[in-house]
């Protein structure tokens, strides 16, 4: 079946530290990935996408490549902001039973 | 536009009431999704329409829940009776012509509580 490993939060760190997210997933044929992120009080926003094998999607800094060889879609920033505190969702599309699946969600905190 | 509307933004309510929570997608969006958020579940898929029909509802929990989509600008979810496990966040979601493998816009929630 199709899911997404999201790596467990949460996630505290310094203003400017480098921020990587671990997702995995499982999927029959070629999924779609995605990053939503969901600010306190808020509904999820699209991050980042990345729809083919080697593709990086990316956006206010942050990136994500699309690994096939290692079913993987890490997110990674290079210089966080408080204002990035947020949680972060992996997520993947398949086509096969045209079905989206959510990670868990990994909490991050920025502090300054 | 003024995104996705959602009403009520909370709701609280007594064991065994009827609840109906609202949606409006963007205008021009033909895909609308129902989602549930728990600390339990995560974000959970539980119906989605396009183009005003029902695809997939394979992620309503149970008969309790329905949903409905009279027209391209409204939905809305229900629970009949509802039970002090349905407490949580549900989120509309809407998209232009892709569907999931495009950007989905999501309203900012309806927070139920059930007593």
């Amino acid at each position: 079946g199709n899911s997404v490993t999201q790596m467990e939060g949460p996630v505290t760190l310094s203003e400017e530290a480098f921020l990587t997210i671990n997702c995995t997933y499982t999927a029959t044929g070629y999924p779609s990935l995605f990053w939503y992120v969901q600010y306190p009080g808020e509904g999820l926003q699209l991050l980042l996408k990345a729809t083919k094998a080697d593709d990086k999607g990316s956006n206010k800094g942050f990136e994500a490549t699309y690994r096939k060889e290692t079913t993987s879609f890490h997110l990674e920033k290079g210089s966080v902001q408080v204002s990035d505190s947020a949680v972060y969702f992996c997520a993947l599309s398949a086509y096969t039973g045209n079905q989206f699946y959510f990670g868990t969600g990994t909490s991050l905190t920025v502090i300054p | 536009d003024a995104g996705v509307i959602q009403s009520p933004r909370h709701e609280v309510t007594e064991m065994g009431q009827e609840v109906t929570l609202r949606c409006k997608p963007i205008s021009g969006h033909d895909y609308l999704f129902w989602y549930r958020q728990t600390m339990m579940r995560g974000l959970e898929l539980l119906i989605y329409f396009n183009n005003n029909v029902p695809i997939d509802d394979s992620g309503m929990p149970e008969d309790r829940f329905s949903a409905k989509m009279p027209n391209a600008s409204f939905s809305t979810l229900k629970i009949q009776p509802s039970e002090p496990r349905d407490s949580a966040v549900y989120f509309c979601a809407s998209s232009a012509g892709t569907g999931f493998f495009g950007e989905q816009f999501f309203g900012p929630g309806t927070r139920l509580t059930v007593l």
